[in-house]
């Protein structure tokens, strides 16, 4: 079946460095979307990528999608310690089921 | 304007009793999905209906558990016999048609 890999599993930065997670399919995606998760809560819709090589910023968040429409990036520039949370990505493929990799927990050092 | 809402937020329960879940999707919304997170974990998609159908329940296990979103009233995510296994917390989205999801609070189910 589908298979939705996200690196790396955690990532800890000093407030002010840049963080970034790839996810990667092993299918043809019709769409990927971002969540964040903070501590305790529920996944938040952040973004939605639809277009191959798409790439679209939310103030200090740029998310990619690649050509292949098989991998996709965040990457948040100069980390805030509201930064912190697991950061999801989940890929659409032809049917409507949505697929979420594992997660990246990002922890800021303030 | 209220969003998912999913109760209750926590519940415990002995080995072998019943849980049942209760999510009422956004307004407008149609489209209900079920999800189980185990801590330190990812979502995993358990089952999608929509009004009165079930459209895909491939991630459900096939014993003990079971989903209904009925014409009238919140959808249902019913656990029988519950076992520490099935302790996790479940998360049920709304959208409209094939659309970003938006998440409830989740339930936290501690099975003793």
């Amino acid at each position: 079946g589908q298979q939705v890999m996200q690196i790396p599993q955690y990532q800890h930065v000093q407030e002010g460095e840049d963080f970034t997670t790839y996810c990667n399919s092993s299918t043809t995606l019709s769409n990927i979307q971002w969540y964040k998760q903070r501590p305790g809560g529920h996944p938040v819709f952040l973004i939605q990528l639809v277009k191959s090589g798409e790439v679209k910023k939310q103030k200090r968040l740029t998310f990619q999608f690649g050509e292949a429409k098989k991998n996709s990036s965040l990457h948040i520039t100069a980390t805030q310690t509201t930064d912190v949370g697991t950061y999801f990505c989940a890929g659409m493929d032809s049917s409507y089921k949505l697929i979420f990799g594992s997660g990246t927990r990002l922890l800021v050092r303030p | 304007n209220a969003g998912v809402m999913q109760n209750p937020r926590h519940l415990v329960r002995r080995r072998g009793q019943e849980a049942r879940l209760r999510c009422s999707p956004m307004k407008g919304h149609s489209h209900v999905y079920w999800y189980r997170q185990l801590p330190e974990e990812g979502l995993k998609f358990m089952v999608y209906l929509q009004k009165e159908n079930i459209i895909d329940e491939s991630g459900m296990p096939k014993e003990r558990f079971s989903a209904e979103f009925p014409k009238e009233g919140p959808s249902i995510l019913r656990i029988q016999q519950v076992v520490r296994g099935d302790s996790a917390a479940y998360f049920c989205a709304s959208s409209t048609a094939v659309n970003e999801q938006f998440f409830g609070p989740g339930t936290r189910l501690t099975v003793l």
